[in-house]
């Protein structure tokens, strides 16, 4: 079973700066990658898919970047509707998620 | 606007049989493959189930095969998910989710979830 380890567990950012987020899996998955945007109390939200694909209606401070097993998700100018927890998603066989990083306010 | 509600948790005690619902609504519900995606405090967001475009496709995951069967009505725009033999593992805010390409394992679109409690 492919793992997915994200790190840092918990990421402390003032609004405006960035916000860089890894994502790792235990095996090869190619770009077969999503990450997510969780809020409480709201629906889970896709922000980039293929590693590096916006979703749609996702703005352009978002990045995704990597391949194989190393992943990072940059938020740059971050702005208070950015905070919450990001979960990435292996989607190259049966899906697995990572265990989340909370980005919370400086 | 693109929308998925689910409904139908509550609490129930271990052994017991409690069934999920999903409605779906703006957007072309056969086109596109569907699932269960649960949540807790212990394992994070964990995949449950699928089921495909037609209905004649599911798959589970290993913690709820045999106990979980999923189905839809293309006719109604719902997706359920009947769950037998609870236990307390179970526990955990349980989601729909859209497959954002035909039958895809990505998520285009979830709903706010469904909380289910397994306590006796």
């Amino acid at each position: 079973e492919i793992v997915m380890t994200q790190s840092p567990v918990t990421l402390s950012v003032s609004p405006g700066e960035r916000a860089t987020l890894s994502c790792r899996a235990s095996q090869t998955i190619s770009t077969n990658l999503a990450w997510y945007q969780a809020r409480r109390g709201q629906a889970p939200r896709l922000i980039i898919y293929s590693a590096s694909t916006r979703a749609t209606g996702v703005p352009d401070r978002f990045a995704g970047s990597g391949s194989g097993t190393d992943f990072t998700l940059t938020i740059s100018r971050l702005q208070s509707e950015d905070y919450g927890v990001y979960y990435c998603q292996r989607y190259d066989n049966w899906p697995t998620f990572g265990q989340g990083t909370r980005v919370e306010t400086k | 606007q693109m929308q998925l509600e689910e409904s139908g948790g509550g609490v129930v005690q271990p052994g017991r049989s409690l069934t999920l619902s999903c409605v779906a609504s703006g957007f072309p519900f056969s086109n596109y493959a569907m699932h269960w995606v649960r949540q807790n405090p212990g394992r994070g967001l964990e995949w449950v189930a699928d089921v495909s475009r037609d209905g004649g496709t599911r798959y589970y995951g290993d913690s709820v095969e045999g106990r979980f069967t999923i189905s839809r009505d293309n006719s109604k725009n719902t997706v359920d998910l009947q769950m037998n033999d609870v236990r307390v593992e179970d526990t955990g805010l349980y989601y729909c989710a859209k497959s954002m390409f035909s039958g895809s394992f990505h998520f285009d679109l979830w709903g706010r979830g469904t909380l289910v409690t397994v306590s006796s």
